[in-house]
């Protein structure tokens, strides 16, 4: 196992279109969270799964970001509709449910909205 | 609201130099810190937790509740200490839904020059 995986690495959108990132967690890893990083700043937390069920959202997500985690192993995020503030790196990271707070971070895809 | 505060954006010291990196919160409960590092094209990664009060690379941290800081020390920086650092809180509930979901400070930049 090589780590977290992401794919794209980049990704450069028009405003208005649809994304969708790729997270592929450490294989053994049932906790999964996905971060929005911006230039200047941390980490910034957006959702995390445990298995396949989304247990926490944050309230800064906007209705134009979903994720999904269908069979407990990758998960996608979609933005639809993406703006210019969109742009930022999104990170990865997943976790052994009884060690959340060790997590092993992805290398993160660098969307942006031109 | 938790948060995660860390004054410095860049600190640079010299090899053999004593270095604190420092880190303020504010959380209403009883939080878990911890430092990640990303050193230079590579991942994010634990560094150290509070609860296991252990040394790691030389680092040290003590959580000091009546001050709520956990500040980052080193009493011999390395070149190889260069990167970027970035305090973390988590729920200390270690049953709640919330535990290792994590609040990142905006980071510091530690310069080790030789």
């Amino acid at each position: 196992d090589t780590g977290v995986s992401q794919d794209p690495r980049h990704k450069i959108t028009k405003r208005g279109q649809n994304v969708t990132f790729r997270c592929d967690p450490i294989s053994e890893h049932n906790r999964l969270y996905w971060y929005r990083q911006t230039l200047g700043q941390g980490p910034e937390f957006l959702t995390y799964f445990q298995n396949e069920a989304q247990l926490e959202k944050s309230r800064l997500l906007s209705d134009r970001f979903s994720a999904e985690r269908p069979k407990g192993s990758f998960s996608t995020l979609e933005i639809q509709r993406t703006e210019q503030g969109d742009s930022a790196m999104y990170l990865c990271a997943s976790s052994l449910a009884y060690r959340p707070y060790e997590q092993y971070f992805g290398p993160g895809t660098r969307l942006t909205v031109t | 609201a938790q948060r995660v505060t860390q004054p410095e954006k860049l600190l640079s010291v010299f090899k053999g130099a004593p270095v604190e990196l420092k880190c303020n919160y504010s959380y209403s409960g009883s939080p878990e810190l911890f430092w990640y590092v990303q050193y230079s094209r590579q991942r994010l990664q634990l560094l150290l937790r509070h609860i296991s009060r252990e040394s790691i690379k030389g680092f040290t941290a003590d959580l000091n509740k009546g001050e709520t800081s956990f500040h980052l020390k080193k009493p011999f920086a390395q070149e190889e200490d260069s990167a970027m650092y970035y305090c973390a809180l988590s729920s200390g509930n270690a049953g709640g839904t919330s535990y290792g979901k994590l609040t990142f400070g905006q980071g510091t930049i530690l310069t080790v020059h030789p």
